[in-house]
């Protein structure tokens, strides 16, 4: 199957600096990607939605000038974490979208990336 | 998350089936999935059903949807040690974006 990754795999920062994330689709293109994040023992919450070469679109609650979004090419996706907060701390989790040629279109996640805010 | 409930832990012993429960509350959806998570990593798709479907196999796992009552099942065949996770069932709604249910942990003991 297609493969997704992520960079960092976690990450320490202290609170008031800002995190980038990095997702990459390693062999397909993806013309959309998807952010989630998830707390401990929860479900995955989407976040956004990011389009190659467009703006993001959030969910309800996501603030847009917290959490930026980049999608810069078919293969990556950037979410920044801007003046994170202890609050901000979760496993932030991005999955790439691939038409599966059936009507399907199959969503391949990321490792996810470890955030703590101390 | 709130649309789609799952239960929350589920132990089986080694070599026996494991049903998994999942309802989901929008007539719509489209498609249903099951996804697999293990410990601090994302998740893997293991097989997904679409709406006008009433079962699905695909060697070990069997998945039930029966629409009239919004529920979706997936049973796991001669459970192993390696089954242990949390599964998460999903709808989507034709736009390709997913809601996820809570996750069930799924314990297999010896």
């Amino acid at each position: 199957g297609a493969v997704v990754s992520q960079h960092p795999s976690w990450v320490i920062c202290k609170s008031g600096t800002s995190v980038k994330i990095e997702c990459r689709s390693l062999d397909f293109q993806a013309t959309t990607m998807f952010w989630y994040r998830q707390f401990p023992k929860q479900s995955l919450m989407l976040m956004a939605t990011s389009n190659e070469g467009s703006k993001a679109t959030y969910e309800q609650g996501v603030e847009k000038d917290k959490f930026l979004i980049n999608h810069a090419s078919l293969t990556l996706s950037t979410l920044t974490v801007t003046s994170a907060h202890p609050e901000d701390s979760s496993f932030y989790i991005c999955s790439a979208e691939e038409s599966l040629g059936t009507g399907v279109n199959e969503q391949f996640f990321g490792p996810g990336t470890r955030l703590t805010v101390l | 998350g709130e649309d789609v409930e799952q239960s929350l832990f589920l132990s089986v012993r080694e070599g026996d089936s494991s049903v998994i429960n999942c309802t989901y509350t929008d007539s719509s959806s489209t498609y249903l999935y099951w996804y697999k998570q293990e410990p601090g990593a994302g998740l893997q798709l293991l097989t997904y059903i679409f709406s006008n479907m009433d079962m699905k196999q695909d060697q070990r796992l069997t998945v039930l949807l029966n629409k009239k009552d919004k529920h979706l099942s997936l049973r796991i065949a001669d459970t192993q040690t390696g089954d242990s996770a949390i599964y998460f069932c999903a709808e989507s709604m034709g736009d390709y974006k997913l809601s996820f249910g809570a996750g069930t942990t799924v314990t297999v003991r010896a």
